[in-house]
């Protein structure tokens, strides 16, 4: 089991909706990162939290908006994607909240989203 | 520029025989190296690192590699793999004073019974 969750596992959605994915970790770590992974492909990093403020934006549309509501959580808001955006998003979480910390990142099973 | 190669798209082994999962990089500073396994319809999981000390690491799984830095080098190894260390594995490098983790492409595990 991992101890970063993700819900929902999948998502479908039309260009026009509007959803959020969340992220929920326990471990007292103070990073959280979402990504962007395409089957088969390494991750692509979209976002970093450290101490729960935005320290990282990877260039990303603004139709995707990050939140971190408190040290735990973690969302992702969609709006008027693109059936390119199809993918696997997953979020992890590291120890130390320095970007250039030697930390392992642990991640969730991610929410896997479709593009109608 | 930091860059992490894995130079097999794919590693075929049979059960019980040793494996290994290549990885090589270039980054400017001393490197963090990390490696991760990803199962079908999973995330990553966190497999060993290296950031300093003994060029041997032992992670989960019974898995090991050795950080080699003449070679650049961090290769992973099994001493006798499984049918369930079937998985896509990748290896990623960041250097001590850059936020991104660089990753390599991936390598496709197949373990034969």
């Amino acid at each position: 089991d991992t101890e970063v969750t993700q819900t929902p596992k999948h998502l479908v959605m039309g260009m026009t909706n509007k959803k959020s994915l969340k992220c929920e970790q326990h471990m007292g770590h103070r990073a959280m990162y979402w990504y962007k992974q395409k089957a088969k492909k390494p991750p692509e990093l979209m976002f970093v939290y450290s101490y729960e403020k935005l320290s990282i934006n990877e260039s990303v549309p603004s139709r995707f908006s990050p939140e971190c509501p408190n040290s735990s959580l973690l969302n992702l808001h969609l709006h008027a994607l693109q059936p390119e955006d199809s993918a696997l998003y997953l979020c992890a979480s590291s120890q130390e909240g320095t970007v250039s910390s030697n930390q392992p990142q642990h991640f969730g099973d991610g929410t896997r989203l479709s593009i109608l | 520029a930091q860059s992490v190669a894995q130079p097999e798209d794919q590693v075929n082994v049979a059960e019980g025989n040793p494996l290994t999962v290549k990885c090589t990089y270039s980054v400017s500073g001393n490197p963090y190296l990390f490696w991760y396994v990803q199962y079908p319809n999973r995330g990553l999981q966190f497999l060993l690192k290296y950031i300093t000390g003994d060029n041997l690491v032992k992670g989960s799984y019974g898995f090991e590699a050795e950080f080699n830095k003449s070679q650049t080098s961090f290769h992973l190894k099994k001493p006798s793999a499984l049918v369930s260390d079937s998985a896509l594995y990748f290896c990623a490098v960041r250097d001590g004073s850059n936020y991104q983790l660089i990753w390599g492409a991936g390598t496709k595990l197949i373990i034969k019974p």
